[in-house]
């Protein structure tokens, strides 16, 4: 399968604990795109990175969030302290560029659920 | 300006019957559209997508029409089926950074 894999796809913590979710583009992809779903809206968009270098991060990025892509390939999300508001569907997106525009390919998103 | 807004927020199609889901948009620096089908508990995927210079887009059964002087676009499924049941975000992104602005959704059900 040569689709967006991401790791866990469940990840159930109690309030306060650090979680840490992985994602594996498409191959070759240059650019990744983490966004974050809550239940019946669409995706918001978080950050994202053009290889290994982080671009742009979203105001809903507080300094509990950070992200990495090291070697311009896999990316993490870390969340520090977790809180009962972070519990979400935390999506990653691999991109190349089509015809002037970026298209997006998603993978399966990481659940979380903060108790 | 940022905002992309859909409508219905809910669909409910009979079995071949057209689907049609709109959207609108504030910010006329947008220039790429793609809609994205997504299932309970799956990431979205891409179903289809158009640029501002054209009017209309079609692939098999799904077709965007696109008014850019409205800021309007629209996705039409037709001879919608059962499996066409999930829900259907729209979306909008500017320039370099690619990020995506996503509507709200819609649930469509199509029933047999």
């Amino acid at each position: 399968d040569t689709g967006v894999s991401q790791d866990p796809r469940h990840k159930i913590t109690k309030r306060g604990q650090n979680v840490t979710f992985r994602c594996d583009p498409i191959s070759e992809h240059n650019r990744l795109y983490w966004y974050r779903q809550t239940l019946g809206q669409g995706p918001e968009f978080l950050t994202y990175f053009q290889n290994e270098a982080q671009l742009e991060k979203s105001r809903l990025l507080s300094d509990r969030f950070s992200a990495e892509r090291p070697k311009g390939s896999f990316s993490t999300l870390e969340i520090q302290r977790t809180e009962q508001g972070d519990s979400a569907m935390y999506l990653c997106a691999s991109s190349h560029r089509t015809d002037g525009a970026y298209e997006q390919y998603f993978g399966p998103g990481t659940r979380l659920t903060v108790t | 300006q940022q905002q992309v807004k859909q409508s219905p927020q809910s669909l409910i199609v009979q079995k071949g019957g057209i689907s049609i889901i709109n959207c609108a948009y504030e910010n006329t620096a947008f220039d790429y559209f793609p809609w994205y089908q997504q299932f309970p508990g799956k990431g979205p995927a891409l179903l289809i997508a158009i640029r501002p210079d054209v009017s209309e887009k079609k692939e098999g059964r799904f077709t965007i029409s696109f008014n850019k002087s409205a800021k309007q676009f629209s996705l039409h499924i037709m001879d919608s089926q059962p499996g066409d049941s999930a829900t259907y975000f729209c979306a909008a992104s500017s320039g370099n950074t690619g990020k995506l602005i996503f509507g709200q959704g819609t649930t469509l059900q199509v029933k047999p």
